[in-house]
């Protein structure tokens, strides 16, 4: 199968403090990794796609230093919400695409569900 | 005018029966249709996704699309009270995929 992880599940944090998720492809190696974020009862928006070896492509809106992305391996992205406040506590989901392949070929992680008091 | 519109629902259907959700979508550029099941508290899990105007089958789920109405929908065949969960559309352009609201279907049994 195609299996992609994330790490934490869930976490708590201070305002103020950064949090950092990991978001791994456990048995296919991972080119393109996406981030989304879910608030309650909306849908899924994609905050930025990840391509390992170089920057990450943000959406419009969506605060690149607020939100730093790093691809270091075929295997790895992780996201840092740098400073976070309430406002950003959300459902952060990560999906890789294994190649070769195209949408079809994009698995999602868990989820990390973030709580900043 | 939403990108991709999905009756948010709830859709109640009694077990056995066919589901029919439906999703429209703006962007005439959108190259490839993809349906998500999502559970509570979880991530989406894909169903199935279509390319072509026409129908598609895969076991109890037919995905229809009509491009000329930007119109896809899905079809859940004798539904079970496992089919109960959130149903995302997501139209893809240069593999961006863009998600409905979604919509909530409960099976009776």
């Amino acid at each position: 199968g195609a299996v992609v992880s994330q790490h934490p599940s869930w976490v708590i944090c201070k305002s103020g403090t950064s949090v950092k998720i990991e978001c791994r492809s456990l048995d296919f190696q991972a080119t393109t990794m996406f981030w989304y974020r879910q608030f309650p009862k909306q849908s899924l928006m994609l905050m930025a796609t990840s391509n390992e070896g170089s920057k990450a492509t943000y959406e419009q809106g969506v605060e690149k230093d607020k939100f730093l992305i790093n691809h270091a391996s075929l295997t790895l992205s992780t996201l840092t919400v740098t400073s976070a406040h309430p406002e950003d506590s959300s459902f952060y989901i990560c999906s890789a695409r294994r190649e070769p392949g195209g949408t079809d070929t994009q698995y999602f992680g868990p989820g990390t569900r973030l709580t900043v008091l | 005018q939403k990108e991709v519109e999905q009756n948010s629902g709830p859709l109640s259907v009694p077990e056995g029966a066919i589901a029919s959700l439906n999703c429209t979508y703006s962007d005439r550029g959108s190259q490839s249709f993809f349906w998500y099941r999502q559970y509570s508290g979880k991530s989406p899990e894909l169903i199935m996704f279509i390319y072509s105007n026409g129908d598609k089958e895969d076991g109890r789920f037919t995905a229809q699309l009509n491009k000329a109405s930007q119109y896809v929908s899905l079809l859940i065949r004798d539904s079970q009270p496992s089919d109960s969960a959130t149903y995302l559309c997501a139209p893809a352009v240069n593999e961006k995929l863009t998600f409905g609201t979604g919509t909530r279907l409960t099976i009776i049994p």
